[in-house]
């Protein structure tokens, strides 16, 4: 089963940030958070990832809460190309096989 | 192009039927996955392969489903007598080894979706 929480969908206007919640309150001290998304009918794009600190690239930023309980995905300018299936995943970096379980993510569709 | 491809894009067969689809990772990757994702549901794992060596299957994928990496590189996925729960969209992923303290992330490609009458 997937070891995470996420709101079925969300909206969000064109141009403002979209932040993504994540609530991973059973991770492990050696679990990543991954956030992948899905566009319709493509293959699953990864996003960005991280263990403790914030992370940030070209394509968002990611907030781990200090407890890393939860996390927050961040789209600082959302376009509607953005609209998709966002998936947050934790992983065992240890766990030699270094499966992802995914849940059922959560819809973000952005309106113009 | 230099991602992971997937052959076919969608495959219709009827029940009972064999199929294979064939993935080809990105060449420096020497993981590579296979996943299974059904309507509204996030990807399943089916497998996984450490260069050419199967390291580990789930208990989804039944007898009727094999796999294989003969060189390391591409991977099929092959599906014999098909039924119709089998219809899906098959996904395949690579990525190099994740090392201590390090990981690395899965590069997927387009998927094979499959309808099984």
């Amino acid at each position: 089963d997937a070891k995470t929480t996420q709101p079925t969908s969300m909206d969000c206007a064109e141009g403002r940030a979209a932040n993504l919640p994540c609530n991973h309150s059973t991770i492990s001290g050696n679990e990543y958070v991954y956030w992948y998304r899905q566009i319709h009918s493509q293959g699953p794009q990864y996003i960005i990832h991280g263990l403790k600190n914030n992370e940030t690239n070209e394509m968002a930023s990611l907030i781990i809460t200090e407890d890393r309980k939860s996390s927050t995905l961040i789209l600082p300018h959302a376009t509607l190309r953005d609209t998709a299936v966002y998936y947050c995943i934790v992983s065992d970096w240890m766990d030699s096989n270094y499966q992802l379980i995914w849940g059922a993510g959560t819809k973000l569709i952005i309106k113009p | 192009d230099t991602g992971v491809s997937q052959n076919p894009r969608h495959k219709i067969t009827k029940r009972g039927q064999n199929v294979t689809f064939r993935c080809d990772p990105i060449s420096e990757h020497n993981r590579l996955y296979w996943y299974r994702q059904t309507l509204g549901q996030g990807p399943e794992f089916l497998t996984y392969f450490q260069n050419e060596a199967q390291l580990e299957k789930s208990r989804l994928l039944s007898d009727r489903f094999s796999a294989e990496r003969p060189k390391g590189s591409f991977s099929t996925l092959e599906i014999q007598r098909t039924e119709q729960g089998d219809s899906a969209m098959y996904l395949c992923a690579s990525s190099r080894t994740p090392g201590l303290e390090s990981s690395y992330e899965q590069y997927f490609g387009p998927g094979t979706r499959l309808t099984v009458t």
